[in-house]
């Protein structure tokens, strides 16, 4: 079964420090791996994916995400956060099921970012 | 181009009554995924629908169901409503049914059962 851990729940770091958000997952065959953010208020949003080839991934608004397969790992970093950058970052990861496929979430780590 | 559009954004229901909550994709998208988000179980898959066939299910009660019609949108419906069933219910859609695009989140509608 899928399944995917986000190590911290609650981050809280002053503008222009470095974020790394940890994320590991556990799924037997191929994936695809997600990061979604949602900003106070606001829907849930893609942030960036991988599903092949590099794995540094580039997403919106200067994150990026390193896919490990040896660790099971997707983690998350900005070299300076910003305090617009306060939100809940989710990780997922979606492995090809017969018939179909699901995405499964973390349980999320909501970020604050004191200005 | 429109986003996802979930109707209605608010519901008030009564434990053991019924519900019905409707999503509307982005145009062109096929594939509708529904997910129960709630602040101690994060977001909890219900199912997939592609091309109006239920492609996968999560580990829900069979109070929970949903169809997709030809025209992708989607439909969940929850029977005999529990307390535990007050959530964000999110649809997301995404273009095809491969997990390479990712999903694209409508506002959710946010059901409350007293």
């Amino acid at each position: 079964a899928q399944s995917v851990s986000q190590h911290n729940h609650h981050v809280i770091l002053s503008e222009a420090a470095s974020l790394e958000l940890g994320c590991n997952y556990s799924y037997g065959g191929t994936v695809n791996l997600f990061w979604y953010v949602q900003y106070p208020g606001q829907h849930l949003q893609l942030l960036l994916k991988y599903f092949s080839g590099d794995p540094l991934v580039k997403g919106i608004k200067g994150f990026e995400a390193e896919f490990i397969k040896s660790k099971f790992s997707f983690n998350l970093r900005k070299p300076s956060v910003q305090w617009s950058d306060t939100a809940e970052y989710f990780c997922a990861v979606s492995g090809v099921n017969t018939g179909g496929f699901k995405t499964i979430f973390g349980a999320g780590t909501r970020l604050f970012v004191k200005a | 181009k429109a986003g996802v559009t979930q109707t209605p954004r608010y519901l008030i229901k009564t434990r053991g009554q019924q519900v019905t909550l409707s999503c509307s994709p982005i145009s062109g998208h096929r594939s509708v995924s529904w997910y129960q988000q709630t602040p101690g179980q994060g977001l909890q898959f219900l199912f997939e629908y592609f091309s109006e066939t239920q492609r996968n299910k999560g580990n829900f009660p069979g109070r929970f169901s949903g169809r997709q019609f030809s025209n992708s949108r989607s439909e969940m419906n929850v029977s005999t409503l529990e307390l535990g069933d007050s959530a964000l219910y999110l649809c997301a859609s995404s273009p095809a049914q491969t997990a390479n695009y990712g999903y694209t989140f409508g506002s959710g509608t946010r059901l409350t059962v007293v």
